[in-house]
């Protein structure tokens, strides 16, 4: 049988629809929050940050939304398309100027033509 | 292309070998970090350097070894590694910024990595 934690989530889309992909974080603390998106082969790329001091932030096509009460963040992108398709991580930074920083356990979009 | 280029981009070596990898950065970034991933896993941090001192390991086997010889240049030197040390090895840097004196946490630039498989 499988173990547990060899497979990523995965999120299937249709193109042209909207992806919401959510992360789960443990430490109240923690206070800058960063998505990653990584393409097979590829190093981790950049995508949006948030602070803790707001809940959402949003940039081209994407969204980012901060729930300090549950300790929630998800990433919204709009109009999803084939290039979207990727591994798509959340990191925190549990203590600023540490430059310590914690990814989550990352979710697969997989967009559909 | 990043801006963070890494060499070499596939290694292979014997568990007696001694190796190093290698990581570049012209971005006046002055904090650079080591961090180790597995298939269908996230990235996790190995080492970080700000001002090119050694900030944090977080307790690598000393069969790993960093090293940052200037403000642009990250090495990972390789000995005596085992099977479980496969992986893909990825660098990245980011900038130290200041607000209101409080260092203020900024987003990390990734290379490609190195895919490193241990014989």
């Amino acid at each position: 049988g499988e173990s547990v934690g060899l497979h990523l989530p995965t999120l299937s889309v249709q193109e042209g629809d909207n992806s919401i992909i959510n992360c789960a974080y443990s430490n109240s603390a923690s206070d800058y929050f960063i998505w990653y998106k990584q393409e097979s082969g590829k190093g981790p790329q950049f995508i949006i940050d948030i602070r803790s001091n707001m809940d959402k932030r949003q940039g081209q096509r994407v969204t980012v939304l901060l729930n300090k009460t549950v300790k929630h963040l998800s990433l919204q992108i709009a109009a999803t398309q084939p290039g979207d398709s990727a591994v798509y991580f959340c990191a925190e930074s549990r203590r600023t100027g540490t430059y310590k920083y914690i990814f989550g356990t990352g979710t697969r979009l997989k967009v559909l033509a | 292309d990043t801006e963070v280029t890494q060499t070499p981009k596939h290694l292979v070596m014997g568990m007696t070998n001694k190796k190093s990898l290698k990581c570049e950065q012209h971005m006046g970034h002055r904090a650079m970090y080591w961090y180790k991933q597995k298939a269908k896993k996230p990235p996790e941090l190995m080492f970080v350097y700000s001002y090119e001192k050694l900030s944090i390991n977080e307790s690598v086997p000393s069969r790993f070894s960093p090293e940052c010889p200037n403000s642009s240049l990250l090495n990972l030197h390789l000995h005596a590694l085992q099977p479980e040390d496969s992986a893909l090895y990825l660098c990245a840097s980011s900038h130290r910024k200041l607000k209101d004196q409080e260092s203020q946490d900024q987003p990390q630039h990734f290379g490609d990595g190195t895919r490193l498989s241990i014989l």
